[in-house]
């Protein structure tokens, strides 16, 4: 099965520590997108990633929060300096072209205590 | 205006009821527009994509108004099953897709 992909699916951090969140695109899908999404909330768009490229991080906190996609391995969304705030589902989705369908990956719940 | 707005609902409709949300949205040249399902701590998923001349699959009924600048979506003989939220989606300015927050659905037996 070549769906989205994200690991871990529950991640438990406590303030001041990194998370790491991976995501491993569609088969053949070259377009990465970060949402997050709080309790009883919408998904809020974070960052749309390219191979290697950054198209649009207007989502993006300004401070503690970074996203790669290298030409080889997952996409990764990090955040330093966990704080509670950051509790949420952090969700990835992957599509062909930009503006096509994505497709989403399960999802990382990120509870930091 | 929000670039994409949904009526929050919820929604309670009994089982075998018809029912239809609208989604509006502010950018004239937004191009793609789909439907996503959510249902509670799950991802979203696609339920269908939303082409000019409208399209249907099954129960579901998609259409566009370019000239209101809105989506609907309908849902015929509604099913148990179908309790979950529906997100609106349109590609924005510079090719941006935004998520509506969603219509909470719930179907009663």
């Amino acid at each position: 099965n070549a769906g989205v992909m994200q690991n871990p699916r529950h991640l438990v951090r406590r303030r001041g520590q990194e998370a790491r969140l991976r995501c491993s695109p569609m088969k053949g899908h070259s377009h990465v997108y970060w949402y997050r999404q709080l309790p009883e909330e919408g998904l809020k768009f974070m960052v749309y990633l390219q191979k290697e490229n950054i198209i649009d991080e207007s989502g993006m906190p300004k401070e503690r929060f970074s996203a790669e996609f290298p030409k080889e391995g997952p996409s990764i969304l990090r955040i330093q300096q966990v704080v509670r705030g950051d509790s949420a589902a952090y969700f990835c989705a992957s599509s062909l072209p930009v503006g096509d369908e994505q497709f989403f990956g399960p999802g990382t719940r990120l509870t930091v205590l | 205006r929000k670039e994409v707005e949904q009526d929050p609902g919820p929604f309670n409709v009994p089982e075998g009821a018809t029912v239809a949300f609208n989604c509006t949205y502010s950018n004239s040249a937004s191009q793609s527009f789909f439907w996503y399902r959510q249902d509670c701590r799950k991802e979203p998923k696609l339920l269908m994509s939303v082409y000019s001349s409208g399209n249907e699959d099954g129960r579901f009924t998609a259409q566009l108004n370019r000239a209101s600048q809105y989506i609907s979506l309908l849902i015929r003989d509604s099913k148990l099953s179908d309790s979950a939220t529906y997100l609106c989606v349109v590609n924005s300015r510079d090719d941006k897709i935004i998520f509506g927050k969603g219509t909470r659905l719930h179907i009663l037996p």
